[in-house]
């Protein structure tokens, strides 16, 4: 059974600052892997889509890398701004199959 | 293009009661997903439906059913409702691969008093 691991649960950065979120998941035979960002109370945001055969994805300020060997997957956001405040989901899919496996997030603040 | 859209935003019903929880998939969409995230928690897997068949299903009771239309839009329907079930259900939808990003709606949050 495949599990999803966010660590750490909260984060509080001051603006300006880079940071690095981790996505770590025990069944390394994923499909793809995706980062979310999740307002308060409100849906969920897609920011980068990586392929199992890709290293990484780049979207403006976001830089999201995968190493699949050892489950492991960072979100690399650079110049933090007050507006980047917001909980930052993982999740993950496996051949064949859409349902997206998904960690608990990383609740990040950016103090101004 | 529409994005996914979901309703009601939100919902107050009482235990035993049913409810009924709609989505309309993102314009060329044939994949719906939906979804239960409890507060603090990710997302959990409820079940997907592909052109109109259930593709998939969660850890979750018979008592959480679904549907999907020919025009590929869903619903979700919960009958005796239980305080647990209290949480934001969010639908996604998605071309039905896995090469492709899953697009979420701004979800319903039901309140199970």
């Amino acid at each position: 059974k495949q599990e999803v691991t966010q660590i750490p649960a909260a984060l509080s950065v001051p603006e300006g600052e880079n940071l690095v979120l981790n996505c770590s998941f025990t069944d390394s035979a994923i499909y793809n892997l995706q980062w979310f960002r999740q307002d308060p109370g409100k849906g969920l945001t897609s920011l980068l889509l990586i392929q199992s055969s890709q290293r990484e994805q780049t979207s403006g300020r976001l830089n999201a890398s995968l190493d699949k060997s050892s489950g492991r997957s960072t979100l690399y956001i650079a110049a933090s701004q007050p507006g980047d405040s917001a909980t930052y989901l993982c999740a993950v899919t496996h051949f064949g199959n859409e349902k997206l496996t998904f960690g608990t997030g990383t609740r990040l603040t950016i103090i101004p | 293009e529409t994005g996914v859209t979901q309703s009601p935003t939100h919902l107050i019903k009482t235990r035993g009661q049913q409810v009924t929880l709609r989505c309309s998939s993102q314009s060329g969409h044939n994949t719906v997903s939906w979804y239960q995230q409890a507060l603090g928690q990710g997302p959990q897997f409820i079940f997907q439906y592909y052109r109109e068949e259930e593709n998939g299903r969660g850890n979750f009771p018979p008592r959480f059913s679904g549907l999907q239309f020919p025009n590929y839009s869903s619903e979700l329907n919960v009958n005796a409702l239980e305080l647990d079930d209290s949480a934001l259900y969010l639908c996604a939808s998605s071309f039905g691969d896995p090469d492709h990003e899953q697009f979420f709606g701004p979800g319903t949050r039901l309140t199970v008093l």
